[in-house]
């Protein structure tokens, strides 16, 4: 099956505080894709990152930062000094690497950063 | 603007009504894709375009719903004798690749469509 979970539905933390975003994928595929798209209350989904399932290498932009472990199929996603900006639903996405299929997302997490 | 743009942006139908929702890609953007995005839940896929072609419509949820994109580029996404069932964001997304996902997906900021 192929499939994503975010089991963390909402998280809710102080201005400047770390916060981490779980994500558990399962594929059959050896090759793959995952992404994370941040939707803020406007609506429009915006792409953060793509990982290819060969590029294991963590991956830190700013203060985004993103785990990337096959062994355990999670792909988490971690806010660093997290601000009220950040506050958004948050998904994570599996491109299983099959012709004509498009993302499967997960449910999403809504992170609320208060100050 | 250079994104995406669908409208309308809200969209209230009395059941049994059909409704049309229309996606602009970005211009050039070859893929097209919809997705239906039910309250508190993630994107699930409806359809994919290359050019005009349809070339994958395993999302949609039944014979109300249908899609087109005549030209290759603009898309229309039309729901007949709408249901409550039915009342959710539809996103549109276009890619300047072909066939896959894998590529960044540009996505409209979505129409919110509420069955009465």
């Amino acid at each position: 099956a192929q499939k994503v979970t975010q089991a963390q539905t909402e998280i809710s933390v102080v201005e400047k505080e770390d916060v981490t975003l779980d994500c558990v994928y399962e594929t059959r595929d050896t090759t793959y894709y995952l992404f994370w798209y941040k939707q803020p209350p406007s609506g429009e989904l915006v792409f953060l990152i793509r990982r290819n399932s060969f590029d294991e290498q963590n991956e830190i932009s700013g203060r985004y930062s993103w785990n990337f472990q096959k062994s355990t199929s999670s792909f988490n996603f971690t806010i660093t000094a997290s601000q009220v900006v950040d506050s958004a639903v948050y998904f994570c996405a599996l491109d299983p690497n099959q012709a004509g299929t498009a993302l499967i997302f997960g449910k999403g997490t809504t992170l609320s950063v208060s100050s | 603007g250079a994104g995406v743009s669908q409208s309308p942006r809200y969209k209230v139908a009395k059941r049994g009504q059909d409704v049309a929702l229309r996606c602009d890609p970005i211009s050039g953007h070859v893929s097209l894709f919809w997705y239906q995005q039910a309250l508190g839940q993630g994107p699930e896929f409806l359809t994919y375009f290359q050019n005009e072609a349809q070339l994958d419509k395993s999302g949609l949820p039944s014979d109300r719903f249908f899609a087109e994109r005549p030209e290759g580029s603009v898309s229309t996404l039309k729901i007949q004798r709408t249901q409550q069932e039915d009342s959710a964001v539809y996103l549109c997304a276009s890619s300047s690749r072909v066939g896959r996902a894998m590529d960044e997906q540009f996505f409209g900021p979505g129409t919110r469509l509420t069955v009465l």
